[in-house]
């Protein structure tokens, strides 16, 4: 059981290239994110997504796209890398059940440099 | 929209001592107030989490407690260990649904021998 598993680990990007973060879970979760976390900044949610086929906006949603064509993955496109994109990203998952939050998990998180 | 403000954003202790670091959230709606830990490089793990229908949650030597009415929440570490060095992250669920939460900035806590 590998829990949350993100793809690469790190990866060095040239400005306006583009790349895909790819997260997968294996807990049958509904409900997973993206965050990125900056020095002094804590974990800022990217988008997120309620299940199969949803995705909605988060807080810093501006310069990504996301993908969630099944349950177990969630991707993370970044179509014109920019320097401000230099970051450490998170995916997490959780359950769904009812109106109750329940505990993310994180993945170990992409190291992605811009230059 | 919802705010969670920290703090500090560093402390120091002694091994042995107690640590405490403070949340405060601006959502009265806010129900799930989980605390994670983070050590360098590696990722957020779940330490202990508290729902609005509870004043207070103890695991070993991590309490977490909260008051409603002051929209605010803390993270007692007792007899702190080398090892609890780490940053720690509270969190607040957003109300409108049971999806998302939002993150302090963290307090990076350092245990010394």
């Amino acid at each position: 059981n590998a829990g949350v598993t993100q793809t690469p680990k790190f990866r060095v990007l040239k400005t306006g290239q583009s790349m895909t973060l790819l997260c997968a879970q294996d807990m049958n979760h509904e409900y997973m994110y993206w965050y990125r976390q900056d020095p002094g900044m804590g974990l800022r949610l990217i988008h997120y997504s309620v299940g199969e086929g949803t995705t909605a906006k988060g807080e810093v949603p501006d310069g990504y796209n996301v993908s969630r064509l099944k349950k177990q993955n969630f991707l993370l496109g970044l179509e014109s890398a920019a320097p401000s994109q230099t970051s450490v990203y998170f995916c997490a998952s959780s359950y769904s059940i009812g109106t109750l939050n329940q505990p993310q998990h994180f993945g170990d998180g992409t190291r992605l440099s811009i230059l | 929209g919802e705010n969670v403000e920290q703090h500090p954003s560093t402390l120091s202790v002694q091994e042995g001592d107690s640590a405490v670091i403070k949340c405060t959230y601006s959502d009265s709606a806010s129900n799930y107030f989980p605390w994670y830990k983070q050590e360098l490089g590696k990722r957020p793990q779940l330490i202990i989490d508290i729902r609005s229908n509870v004043g207070e949650k103890k695991d070993q030597r991590i309490a977490v407690t909260l008051n409603k009415t002051a929209k605010h929440f803390s993270l007692h570490i007792t007899e702190t260990q080398p090892e609890d060095s780490a940053v720690y992250f509270c969190a607040a669920s957003i109300w409108g649904g049971s999806e998302k939460l939002v993150f302090g900035k963290g307090t990076k806590l350092t245990v010394n021998p």
